[in-house]
């Protein structure tokens, strides 16, 4: 156990619906990452958030956006959702001053 | 962009024996992560490889990070069937920023038969 939550751990939708995906960092950690999973595009990075402030980006699509909160947890929303987006989610923390990210569960995502 | 690819993308391995993956970077790289990700888990971290020809070992693991920075290696001795899983080096890349961006590689997936 990372110690970095997840929910939830299955979600179906349908194409062309909207999802949130939430995630809660290991306590202390500020940093909180965001990756999709697939089998043909393996481990990519979507966004990082620092602090409640957003700190990179990859190749995140124009129709995910992500925030963390005071509280430091983070959504993932997906809208406009396609077949493609069908993927294993995971978020991410990492302690003050590391490099050493630490992955929760993740979210696996069927669009139909 | 950069790139991080390994090879080889699968490997079959008869317990007992020796395994290596290797890492390739198509930019030098701050440093270099490498993560374990059971069948149906999520990427754990193993390492970390800052300095240029660094070898690190854990247990029955040697880790390895170039000369140049821009390649890296993960050898198993003596594979157990618990070493099952993938394995990913990542490298990061926060040049110049405050960012701890991680490139994933595309993974070696490594069978291991009893």
């Amino acid at each position: 156990d990372s110690g970095v939550t997840q929910t939830p751990k299955h979600l179906i939708t349908a194409t062309g619906q909207r999802v949130t995906l939430r995630c809660s960092p290991r306590s202390g950690d500020l940093s909180v990452y965001w990756y999709q999973q697939s089998l043909d595009q393996g481990l990519q990075f979507l966004i990082q958030y620092y602090n409640g402030e957003e700190r990179a980006k990859g190749n995140i699509l124009e129709r995910f956006s992500a925030q963390q909160f005071p509280d430091l947890h983070s959504e993932l929303n997906l809208s406009s959702l396609e077949l493609g987006d069908s993927a294993l989610y995971f978020c991410a923390s990492s302690p003050r001053l590391r490099n050493e990210q630490f992955f929760g569960p993740g979210t696996r995502l069927t669009v139909l | 962009g950069q790139q991080v690819m390994q090879i080889p993308q699968y490997q079959h391995v008869q317990e007992g024996e020796d395994f290596t993956t290797y890492c390739n970077s198509s930019t030098t790289l701050s440093n270099i992560q490498w993560y374990k990700q059971r069948p149906g888990g999520h990427p754990v971290f193993l390492i970390q490889l800052v300095k240029s020809g660094e070898v690190k070992k854990q247990k029955r693991l040697t880790f390895q990070f170039g000369e140049a920075k821009k390649n890296s290696s993960l050898h198993i001795t003596a594979t157990q069937t618990t070493d099952v899983g993938t394995y990913f080096c990542a490298g990061l890349d926060n040049y110049g920023g405050a960012t701890n961006k991680l490139i994933f590689g595309t993974g070696t997936l490594l069978a291991v038969q009893p």
